[in-house]
């Protein structure tokens, strides 16, 4: 079955530094998998997706991720965080092919402090 | 402006009074979704909808049902809700297989 974790509940970050959140699958078959980002009192905001390709995948507002089969990851970066990054980020894998399910993490709060 | 409208955006009512979350789009999106925010668990499946009157069941379908007569409305309705449909529900939409899914602002369900 389908699965997707983000092992840290919040993750904090000075404003300039680099920042990382983390994300781990399950699938079976190839992974389509997605980063979404949700301010207060909004719906999630779709950030990038891989689905085949070059294994570094550029997104909105200079955030990337790096797709690493090996290791099932898809965590998601940002060389420089700004204050206004901070929200809560979901990581999210495509269910089975011919469904529309899509499951997500439970979701990793940042925080960037100034 | 491509968006989706959810209505109404906050609700508290009361266990057993039937009640009805309407959502539309107008990006003309095939497929549709409901999902449940929960703190701690992250989103969850309710339904989705792959094209009009064709609907499945998510992660998370017990005490909701949903209808798709139209291809921009996709209403999540519970018959009789209880205590445990509070929540924070999203409606979504997506264009096709691998593309991502648009999300309303979201509404904010209290069942007392």
């Amino acid at each position: 079955a389908q699965s997707v974790a983000q092992p840290e509940d919040q993750v904090n970050v000075a404003e300039g530094n680099p920042l990382t959140v983390k994300c781990t699958y399950s699938v079976s078959g190839n992974p389509y998998l997605f980063w979404y980002v949700q301010y207060p009192n909004r719906g999630l905001q779709f950030l990038l997706k891989y689905i085949t390709g070059d294994n570094l995948v550029k997104g909105s507002y200079g955030f990337e991720a790096e797709f690493n089969k090996s290791q099932t990851s898809f965590h998601l970066k940002k060389p420089s965080a700004l204050v206004s990054d901070s929200a809560l980020y979901f990581c999210a894998v495509r269910g089975s092919w011919g469904t529309d399910k899509l499951i997500f993490g439970t979701g990793t709060r940042l925080q960037v402090f100034p | 402006e491509a968006q989706v409208t959810q209505n109404p955006r906050y609700l508290i009512t009361v266990t057993g009074k039937k009640l009805t979350v309407t959502c539309s789009q107008n990006m003309n999106h095939e497929y549709m979704s409901w999902y449940r925010q929960d703190p701690g668990l992250g989103l969850r499946q309710i339904y989705y909808s792959m094209n009009v009157e064709v609907t499945d069941k998510g992660d998370v379908p017990e005490g909701y049902k949903v209808s798709r007569k139209e291809k921009r409305n996709f209403p999540l309705i519970l018959e009789s809700p209880s205590p445990n449909q509070t929540s924070l529900y999203f409606c979504a939409s997506r264009d096709s297989q691998n593309q991502p899914q648009h999300f309303g602002d979201g509404t904010r369900l209290s069942i007392l």
